[in-house]
């Protein structure tokens, strides 16, 4: 069964401390695994895609990482903006001509200045 | 600018009632999905359509009906048979299937 598993589910951190986030997945086949940011209240935001093991991809204070069974938020220095919720999502390989994605149920981070 | 607006934000609707939830894009994609959002849980896909007079049903569609008459419009009607239906719905599009989802703000449905 495609599943997703994302961790911690909330991580509070200060200011300037940094941390990893994590996504594991297990899907028949990867086609891409997307990286999006929720803020309260609104729709998800792209970040990343990630295609293949050990691409990694950056964005300001964020990089993200994937080998073969997970991948890796990272964020550098932290401020309270980027407060909110990340959720990671995996594309089987039998989605491409659908586009289903198999969702996380997402880390909540709150930055504290 | 381009994005995907849905309407209403909020909705309260009485037990018993079907409600339509509007979804409009002015990306030019093709592909628009509608996700349902509930605390704790992941995404889960309730209907897609990857072009105009042709949708699927996704993980969840029990309750759910949906319309594609128009590339940029793909509204969702929850109805009475929807057990739960208390949820933030989220509509999605992309230019490909495989490429990444672009989301509306969200519309958050209540029954009373």
């Amino acid at each position: 069964e495609d599943q997703v598993t994302q961790s911690p589910e909330a991580l509070r951190l200060q200011e300037g401390e940094s941390s990893s986030l994590n996504c594991s997945y297990t899907v028949s086949g990867l086609r891409g695994l997307f990286w999006y940011r929720q803020d309260p209240g609104k729709g998800p935001e792209f970040l990343f895609t990630l295609y293949s093991a050990g691409e990694e991809k950056e964005k300001e204070r964020l990089k993200a990482t994937l080998t073969k069974k997970e991948s890796f938020l990272h964020i550098t220095a932290p401020k309270p903006e980027d407060s909110a919720t990340y959720l990671c999502a995996a594309g089987p390989y039998g989605s491409s001509n659908t586009g289903k994605l198999i969702f996380g149920q997402g880390t909540t981070l709150q930055v504290k200045p | 600018d381009g994005g995907i607006t849905q309407s209403p934000k909020y909705l309260f609707r009485k037990e018993g009632q079907n409600v339509t939830l509007s979804c409009e894009q002015n990306l030019n994609h093709d592909a628009m999905y509608w996700y349902r959002q509930d605390p704790g849980q992941g995404l889960r896909l309730i209907y897609y359509s990857q072009i105009v007079n042709d949708f699927q049903k996704g993980d969840i569609a029990e309750g759910y009906s949906v319309s594609r008459e128009k590339k940029e419009s793909f509204p969702l009607t929850v109805t009475s048979a929807q057990k739960n239906p208390t949820a933030f719905y989220l509509c999605a599009s992309s230019i490909t299937p495989w490429g990444e989802l672009f989301f509306g703000e969200g519309s958050r449905l209540t029954v009373l």
